[in-house]
């Protein structure tokens, strides 16, 4: 099957612009997940999906980023304007069901530079 | 914020030989997975161990689980140049609009030829 797909793989920008991420998950994942990762560090969940609702968006950061998952499949997040401090590799994963205990795939993520 | 922390930070070892990280947490956890991470193939999941199970295999890696010290340790028997990688710790806790996987800080493993 295929992976979960995120598009572009780079980004660079001049601070002040927006930019937008989008994500594909695996077909059949009613669970979405966005996170950022910065340099040295271990992911950080930003929101998680289950299918079109946004259940938990509790650490991200609501003045500049939102995020939207029409229909329960794709996903975009945005940020807007995008800060210096945003550089970072956004993640996007997602998993079959919500509870139990299953593994997230997933995508290479979107390798963000802010200037 | 980080729940795990990874012990060593850094591990250098030779082809062949056994590497072994561990992983600290402060919350009651549902589960506990550990991920690689290199620059070819992103982020993949190695193995998951839930909170009532205390040792697990798959392949050549071994995870142990003491929830009574709320630590976890990733063994890599016989490792290879491909194990070459950062090693991330997972906790997962449920907990309806709460449920989330919280990463710790990784252990970058290097594996020489």
């Amino acid at each position: 099957e295929a992976g979960v797909v995120q598009s572009p793989r780079y980004k660079i920008i001049e601070k002040k612009q927006p930019v937008a991420f989008w994500c594909n998950p695996i077909s059949g994942h009613n669970t979405l997940y966005w996170y950022r990762q910065n340099l040295g560090q271990g992911p950080e969940l930003l929101i998680r999906y289950e299918n079109e609702e946004a259940v938990d968006d509790s650490q991200l950061p609501k003045d500049r980023f939102s995020a939207e998952r029409l229909k329960g499949v794709d996903s975009t997040l945005k940020i807007q304007p995008a800060e210096l401090g945003d550089s970072a590799v956004y993640l996007c994963a997602s998993k079959r069901l919500a509870g139990g205990s299953y593994e997230q795939y997933f995508g290479p993520g979107t390798r963000l530079t802010v200037t | 914020s980080q729940q795990g922390e990874e012990d060593p930070q850094a591990l250098s070892i030779q082809e062949g030989e056994n590497a072994t990280m561990n992983c600290s947490y402060k919350t009651s956890i549902n589960n506990l997975q550990w991920y690689r991470q290199n620059s070819g193939r992103g982020l993949v999941h190695l193995i998951l161990i839930r909170s009532n199970e205390r040792e697990k295999h798959s392949g050549r890696l071994r995870v142990t689980l003491d929830t009574s010290k709320k630590s976890s340790s990733l063994l890599i028997t016989a490792s290879r140049a491909a194990d070459t990688a950062s090693y991330f710790c997972a906790t997962e806790v449920f907990g309806g609009a709460t449920n989330k996987l919280i990463f710790g800080t990784g252990t970058l493993l290097a594996v020489q030829p």
